[in-house]
């Protein structure tokens, strides 16, 4: 059975702290690995997607790293802003026979504080 | 572009009601995926519309059911309510079938909060 697990649950940081969120998977056969952003009460937001042949990738402040030998993936934010407080989430795609599924994690739940 | 829209964005409802949410994807895209979000589940699919037709559907009961109009506006309705449907209903839309691929990407709408009194 497809499986994503993400830790910590939740986390508290000092506004400017760096800190580093983890993702493991029991996803095959393996396609991509996605994080989202949400705000509370919004959609999930589009971090990062990463194939098998990367292992890591950026954007902005966000970077995403990917071991897929290890099916393992974090994601470290520098110097976090207020802003960054929100639930971030893992979503690893599969891809089948002539299609793909997508399996979600629960979520971590970061919150900046001043 | 505009992005994915929801209405309403705000629901309560009590037990035995029905309840319609409504999806209209970006521009151009032809598939629209529905997903219960709750706090100890996370999301959970539903299912998956493309060019009218249901492609996938996730492990819900038949209380819940869908459909895509020919504009590929899609509703999703819960019937005979429940408390445990209290839940954000978020849909995402992407060009083709299936979303998974990095050249298919899902957008997310900001969801419909249901409350079931």
């Amino acid at each position: 059975k497809n499986q994503v697990e993400q830790s910590p649950q939740s986390l508290i940081i000092l506004e400017g702290k760096n800190c580093t969120l983890q993702c493991n998977y029991t996803v095959s056969p393996f396609s991509n690995l996605r994080w989202y952003k949400q705000d509370t009460g919004r959609g999930p937001v589009s971090l990062t997607i990463m194939t098998f042949s990367e292992n890591t990738k950026s954007n902005g402040r966000y970077t995403a790293t990917l071991d897929a030998d290890t099916k393992q993936s974090s994601l470290h934010i520098t110097a976090s802003q207020l802003s960054d407080s929100a639930s971030y989430i893992c979503v690893v795609s599969a891809r089948g026979a002539g299609s793909y599924q997508l399996t979600f994690g629960k979520g971590t739940k970061l919150s900046v504080i001043p | 572009k505009a992005g994915v829209t929801q209405t309403p964005r705000y629901l309560i409802k009590t037990r035995g009601q029905q309840v319609t949410l409504s999806c209209s994807p970006i521009s151009g895209h032809r598939s629209v995926s529905w997903y219960q979000q709750t706090p100890g589940q996370g999301l959970q699919f539903l299912f998956e519309y493309f060019s009218e037709t249901q492609r996938n559907k996730g492990n819900f009961p038949g209380r819940f059911s869908g459909r895509q109009f020919s504009n590929s506006r899609s509703e999703m309705n819960v019937s005979t309510l429940e408390l445990g449907d209290s839940a954000l209903y978020l849909c995402a839309s992407s060009l083709l079938a299936g979303g998974g691929d990095i050249y298919n990407e899902q957008f997310f709408g900001p969801g419909t909060r249901l409350t079931v009194l």
